[in-house]
């Protein structure tokens, strides 16, 4: 089974601050995907990496960056976080063109 | 216009009904669809994936894809109370990322 591990259930963080967000996977794949969901909206790609050190900007990358230095890790950085950065993340894996995997999830408070 | 559209719902089936959801998207070069279901306050499961056009059945599911008409529709045989919950429908627009519809919720009555 495919085991996708975020590192925080639950996160409080106070606006200004940087915060990490940390997603390891053990199944060797080449991909990972960070995405934010909020209701009504669905869920949007922040970044993803197709290879360590690569990395691709999704469609709401503004106010993040991302991190990945080994295969099985990939971490996603708020530079300084704000309020409407408030949301679910979730982190996802993927071999190739296959189906992808999400973690259980990072719920995330900016107050 | 969203590139993978969904109604929102909810849909109401009773118990042992078929429940049909269905999915539009806007990018004719898509290549492969895949259903998740989502329960409230967790993360995304992946049921079932498609590449071809036709039905592809795995249980009390059954995925059907129409590229022509650009739709996928997801049908669940014998509903159950616990089918409840939401279920995205998402693509791969040729990107390796996938692209979500906003998601359709399911309520099941027993």
């Amino acid at each position: 089974d495919v085991k996708v591990t975020q590192s925080s259930r639950y996160l409080v963080k106070r606006t200004g601050e940087k915060v990490f967000l940390e997603c390891v996977q053990d199944m060797d794949h080449e991909n990972m995907f960070w995405y934010r969901q909020d209701p009504g909206l669905g869920l949007r790609l922040i970044y993803f990496s197709y290879d360590v050190k690569m990395k691709e900007k999704g469609d709401i990358p503004e106010g993040y960056s991302v991190s990945r230095e080994k295969k099985e890790r990939f971490s996603l950085i708020l530079e300084s976080a704000s309020t409407n950065q408030t949301s679910m993340y979730l982190c996802a894996s993927s071999l190739s063109w296959q189906p992808q995997h999400f973690g259980d999830g990072t719920r995330l408070s900016i107050l | 216009q969203k590139e993978v559209e969904q109604n929102s719902g909810p849909l109401s089936v009773p118990e042992g009904a078929i429940a049909s959801l269905n999915c539009t998207y806007s990018d004719r070069g898509s290549q492969s669809f895949f259903w998740y279901r989502q329960y409230s306050g967790k993360s995304p499961e992946l049921i079932m994936f498609i590449y071809s056009n036709g039905d592809k059945e795995d249980g009390r599911f059954t995925a059907q894809l129409n590229k022509a008409s650009q739709y996928v529709s997801l049908l669940i045989r014998d509903s159950q109370p616990s089918d409840s919950a939401t279920y995205l429908c998402a693509v791969n627009t040729g990107r390796r990322a996938l692209t979500f519809g906003s998601g359709t919720r399911l309520q099941v009555q027993p």
